[in-house]
């Protein structure tokens, strides 16, 4: 089965720090994606990726920026975390249409 | 353009009893379809998924859904519910073929009493 690990399942950081979360998959595919969830909102995408160094915004991009050096990793990046950047984070992964996702068990991040 | 709306942001049910969630689509396109499950703190997992092959599927731990085109829906069903089935549960839609970029519904809480 493949498996899509997050580096961090909590994660507490100061308003204005520069953030990473790291999530890599092992199954060589080709596209990732990175969503936050908020309870009421659902799950919406930030960015995602079809392949290395290459990037696409989502539905709400503004505050995030991502990097994709290598197939297997996809690092979302908050430039100067802010306290409504606290959320649930959730990485996936999918081999092509039709396969379905995988997800990572999640990254919860508080701005304090 | 695609969407898709779960009808009821909560079902409550006794265990035992069978369990019904309902999710309507659109689409522009030929759909494929997806459910999945999420436990508290957890990512999400795959129950199953529809791909313009048999419009009857069946998932994990029991659940199955229907693909109906004519009602656009795509619901999931299971006939007998355990503590254990207790979770949030997604429907999702996205294009058969080009770009495959999903749309989420907001989410079921399925709640089971014992």
């Amino acid at each position: 089965d493949v498996k899509v690990t997050q580096s961090s399942r909590y994660l507490v950081k100061r308003t204005g720090e520069k953030v990473f979360l790291e999530c890599v998959q092992d199954m060589d595919h080709e596209n990732m994606f990175w969503y936050r969830q908020d309870p009421g909102l659902g799950l919406r995408l930030i960015y995602f990726s079809y392949d290395v160094k290459m990037k696409e915004k989502g539905d709400i991009p503004e505050g995030y920026s991502v990097s994709r050096e290598k197939k297997e990793r996809f690092s979302l990046i908050l430039e100067s975390a802010s306290t409504n950047q606290t959320s649930m984070y959730l990485c996936a992964s999918i081999f092509g249409q039709g396969y379905g996702y995988t997800f990572g068990s999640g990254t919860r991040l508080t701005v304090v | 353009a695609q969407s898709v709306t779960q009808l009821d942001s909560h079902v409550s049910v006794s265990e035992g009893t069978p369990v019904l969630l309902r999710c309507n689509y659109s689409s522009s396109y030929s759909p494929s379809l997806f459910w999945y499950v999420q436990h508290p703190n957890k990512g999400l997992q795959l129950l199953l998924k529809y791909t313009s092959a048999a419009t009857l599927v069946k998932g994990i731990n029991g659940f199955e859904a229907e693909f109906k085109k004519s009602e656009t829906s795509f619901h999931l069903t299971k006939p007998s519910a355990h503590m254990s089935d207790a979770a949030e549960y997604f429907c999702v839609v996205s294009r058969s073929g080009g770009s495959y970029i999903p749309t989420f519904g907001r989410g079921t809480s399925l709640i089971v009493h014992p």
